[in-house]
């Protein structure tokens, strides 16, 4: 079935730096979605993509969805305490009825 | 905005006790979804829907069923809960885009 490499695994991130993670696929999707999940919470939808090489920005978040429809990457800038959660990435095709295969996660932690 | 609600939060059963974790939706979306999160497994799709009365199995279906009587509301059952079916248990609604309720979290003891 379709897998989803999401990288890095984790990450610590000194407050205000800007930090990057993606995702590649062995499949091509129709839609890209990135989630932040805080604990004991269900997953928040950051960002939705829906076209091959587009780029979106929501306040300090980039995501882009790769021209090959088979990677997308999600970059955070000036990274503040908040930012500390699980980022997921999932793909969708709608001729699936929109079922979304999930990435592994990164966990996003703030160096103290 | 949208809003899918999880009637509820926290749950201990028994082993063998017959469980019901409800989903509401108020965006008239016609597909919805159950998972189950667990550490290191990520999340899986136990069975979704794209229509009422419809279902479908996603990939962990075994030891759970799901009613849509109702395009706004979709039900997971545990027939006979397990322990191995203690887990944070996460429903979702599409149109478009997919969005989660807040999670059930189910100890079975």
């Amino acid at each position: 079935g379709q897998q989803l490499n999401q990288s890095p695994q984790s990450m610590f991130i000194q407050e205000g730096e800007d930090v990057s993670m993606n995702c590649t696929s062995s499949s091509i999707f129709n839609t890209w979605l990135w989630y932040k999940q805080d604990p004991g919470e269900g997953p928040v939808l950051l960002i939705a993509l829906y076209k091959a090489g587009e780029l979106t920005s929501n306040g300090r978040l980039t995501a882009q969805f790769g021209i090959t429809r088979k990677d997308s990457f999600l970059n955070i800038s000036a990274s503040i305490p908040s930012d500390v959660g699980i980022y997921f990435c999932a793909g969708s095709i709608k001729a699936a009825g929109n079922k979304l295969t999930f990435g592994g996660g990164t966990r996003v932690l703030v160096k103290p | 905005d949208v809003k899918v609600t999880q009637s509820s939060r926290y749950l201990v059963k028994r082993t063998g006790e017959k469980v019901f974790l409800e989903c509401v939706q108020d965006m008239d979306h016609e597909n919805m979804f159950w998972y189950r999160q667990d550490p290191g497994l990520g999340l899986r799709l136990i069975y979704f829907s794209y229509d009422v009365k419809m279902k479908e199995k996603g990939d962990i279906p075994e030891g759970y069923s799901v009613s849509r009587e109702k395009k706004e509301r979709f039900s997971l059952i545990l027939e006979s809960a397990s322990t191995n079916q203690t887990s944070m248990y996460l429903c979702a609604s599409s149109g478009n885009t997919i969005y989660f309720g807040e999670g059930s979290w189910l100890t079975v003891v």
